[in-house]
């Protein structure tokens, strides 16, 4: 199975600020890596797939960026409705898998 | 739209067998895509569980594939879950959710229902 570290494991940032998570692989996975963002009691939603690729509807200040090993979650402009947990699945290997999580609280 | 909808006890005891069932609107199963659960345990992260495609073909993490069963009934337009021998560690939030390709279980999840709390306890 393919190891994932995701760090860090919580980022106290404040809304405005440009705040990146970073999602390392055991191995290389191409792209084949997508990003969730999970809010209290609520299901995950989808925000980028293939490493870079926006899902529909998802905000522009949203952006992924790495292929390989090392990929990155950015956001541009922190908005209030962006204080969440952030996950990053890798689908390249089977089993896939989920990093263990970045939680994004208010500073 | 796509919307899914987990259902089945919130309470399972150690020993038995966890059952849930999800309901797709909005998209027919048989159309195609692959269909997973994913589970999360209270305060902790996601774990992939496994998927299905319509014909029933079906794929299980190998954690959990000695005690796991998914089917799906393409009449009713619903998957399900079954979990054996469940333990306290296996409290947690059981998600289902559509795979966003059609032609690989290997894929990202674009569909999620909202979930559904399992508790182990006797």
């Amino acid at each position: 199975a393919i190891w994932m570290t995701q760090s860090p494991s919580l980022l106290s940032a404040s809304t405005g600020d440009r705040v990146t998570i970073s999602c390392r692989m055991s191995q290389g996975i191409s792209s084949y890596l997508a990003w969730y963002q999970q809010k209290p009691g609520k299901a995950p939603e989808l925000l980028i797939y293939a490493a870079s690729t926006l899902q529909s509807g998802v905000p522009s200040r949203f952006s992924g960026s790495g292929s390989g090993t090392d990929f990155t979650l950015t956001i541009s402009c922190l908005q209030s409705e962006d204080f969440a947990t952030y996950y990053c699945q890798q689908y390249y290997s089977f089993p896939q898998t989920f990093g263990q999580g970045t939680k994004v609280e208010i500073k | 739209q796509v919307q899914l909808q987990e259902s089945g006890p919130g309470l399972v005891k150690p020993s038995e067998t966890l059952s849930l069932t999800c309901a797709v609107s909005g998209y027919s199963i048989s159309s195609g895509y692959y269909w997973g659960w994913i589970r999360q345990p209270p305060g902790k992260g996601l774990e992939w569980i496994g998927s299905i495609y319509h014909s029933g073909s079906t794929y299980y993490n190998p954690s959990l594939k000695s005690r796991v069963t998914i089917s799906v009934d393409t009449s009713k337009n619903q998957f399900s879950l079954k979990l054996s021998s469940v333990t306290a560690a296996d409290t947690a939030v059981y998600y289902c959710a559509r795979t966003g390709g059609t032609s690989h279980f290997l894929y990202y999840f674009d569909y999620w229902g909202q979930g559904t709390l399992v508790t182990v306890s006797s």
